[in-house]
């Protein structure tokens, strides 16, 4: 089956505790994205890779790293995790830059 | 920066009106506009997407036109039902060259049986 997965779905975990929010797509897809939804402000791009090895800025990359090292990998890593990062992300994933994105399930991460 | 606004934030329509959502885009090089629904607790789902070379794409009940000169794009849906009632967002990228992609803030849409 097609599909987007991320993990953890839920994680409450504590400022400056590093985590990654690890994501994978078996579409061989070439182009990946985070995004974080906060009510009122809809989604917003954290970081995008169009391949493997290319990654750009979104919208608001303050705070996340991201790394692609095989297609269909795409981990997002807050290495100093702050309260204002708490919020529900999505990773998704695209076959182009003009097609469909397929989201993944989300994974809410609560930062105390 | 770029953005887009996206009105109404909140819709109520009876079952079987017509409802509208509207977006306004800033950065002119943007050339794809996608649309997706979002239910309660779900991910977004792609309901239809347009392309900067066409002015106006239908699948069934729903349809989507774009005014690049006024930089504006609308979803039209048609015959609701109390199924079509989740969030709607409305999203702009560059498509070619690029992939960031800028996301209005989201339209709750009721309908009332």
């Amino acid at each position: 089956e097609a599909q987007v997965t991320q993990n953890p779905r839920y994680l409450i975990t504590v400022t400056g505790k590093k985590l990654t929010v690890t994501c994978s797509q078996n579409m061989n897809h070439e182009y990946m994205s985070w995004y974080r939804q906060d009510p009122g402000l809809g989604l917003r791009q954290i970081y995008y890779s169009m391949n493997v090895e290319v990654t750009d800025k979104g919208d608001v990359p303050e705070g996340y790293k991201v790394s692609r090292k095989e297609k269909r990998n795409f981990p997002l890593i807050l290495e100093s995790p702050s309260p204002n990062q708490t919020s529900l992300y999505f990773c998704a994933s695209s076959s182009t830059s003009e097609d469909t994105q397929y989201f993944g399930p989300g994974t809410r991460l609560t930062v105390l | 920066g770029e953005n887009v606004e996206q009105h109404p934030s909140t819709l109520s329509v009876q079952e079987g009106d017509s409802a509208v959502i509207k977006c306004t885009y800033s950065d002119s090089a943007s050339n794809y506009f996608p649309w997706y629904k979002q239910e309660l607790g779900k991910r977004p789902q792609l309901i239809i997407d347009i392309r900067s070379n066409v002015g106006e794409k239908k699948d069934q009940r729903i349809a989507v036109t774009l005014n690049k000169t006024a930089k504006h794009f609308s979803l039209h849906i048609t015959e609701t039902q109390p199924e079509d009632s989740a969030v709607y967002f409305c999203a702009a990228s560059k498509g070619t060259g690029g992939f960031k992609t800028i996301f209005g803030a989201g339209t709750r849409l009721f309908v009332k049986a």
